[in-house]
């Protein structure tokens, strides 16, 4: 089946450490995006990229940092500079255009203590 | 810059009544526009998107919305609403010029007996 993975799918970690939250597509799709998901927000894009080894920042990419070195992998880490990274992140690809949809994956919910 | 606004925070319905959920978007260009719906605790899936042509658009489990570009809207449509349809609903603009979307903060659909 294809889709998205996002591991693990509850991840507690003790504030000031930095986490790497997983994602990964075998949709064979060139773009990949990360949003941050908070009570009454709605989706917040924090990264995104278009191509392999490529990617650019969205509306909060303060405290967050991507790489893109292979194209189903997208991983993301919330650093220490994160002032509130307690939320839910959901992981996306798409073909890219602007008329693709979205696929989304099952998300993380992080918790820092 | 694009945004999306969702006018209601919370639908509350019952079941087997009609139910339509209002967006309004922002715009200087033409758009492409979708609605999501994310169930407790996982992803968003795609409900149906707004190309061109008809401004009508159906999508799956019974679900219709209506482009007005005169209105700037995109409201969502449901004759007879299930328990099973209580999730959270997302309006998403896209602009052509990019592969990002612009999320509204959601609406929830809330069905009872």
């Amino acid at each position: 089946d294809g889709g998205i993975t996002q591991s693990p799918k509850y991840l507690f970690r003790k504030e000031g450490q930095n986490v790497t939250l997983s994602c990964e597509q075998n949709l064979n799709h060139d773009a990949m995006y990360w949003y941050r998901q908070d009570p009454g927000q709605g989706l917040r894009l924090i990264y995104y990229s278009q191509i392999v080894n490529d990617f650019q920042k969205g509306d909060i990419a303060e405290g967050y940092s991507v790489s893109r070195e292979k194209k189903e992998s997208f991983p993301l880490t919330v650093t220490s500079a994160q002032k509130n990274p307690t939320a839910f992140y959901l992981c996306a690809s798409s073909q890219g255009k602007p008329y693709n949809e979205q696929f989304f994956g099952p998300g993380t919910r992080l918790t820092v203590l | 810059a694009q945004s999306v606004t969702q006018l209601d925070s919370q639908v509350p319905v019952f079941e087997e009544a009609p139910v339509e959920l209002r967006c309004n978007y922002s715009s200087s260009v033409s758009v492409y526009l979708f609605w999501y719906v994310q169930y407790p605790n996982q992803g968003l899936q795609l409900l149906l998107k707004y190309l061109s042509g008809s401004t009508l658009v159906k999508g799956i489990n019974g679900f219709e919305a209506e482009f007005n570009k005169s209105q700037t809207s995109f409201h969502l449509r449901k004759p007879s609403v299930h328990i099973s349809d209580t999730a959270e609903y997302f309006c998403a603009v896209s602009d052509p010029g990019y592969s990002t979307l612009t999320f509204g903060k959601g609406t929830m659909l809330l069905v009872s007996p």
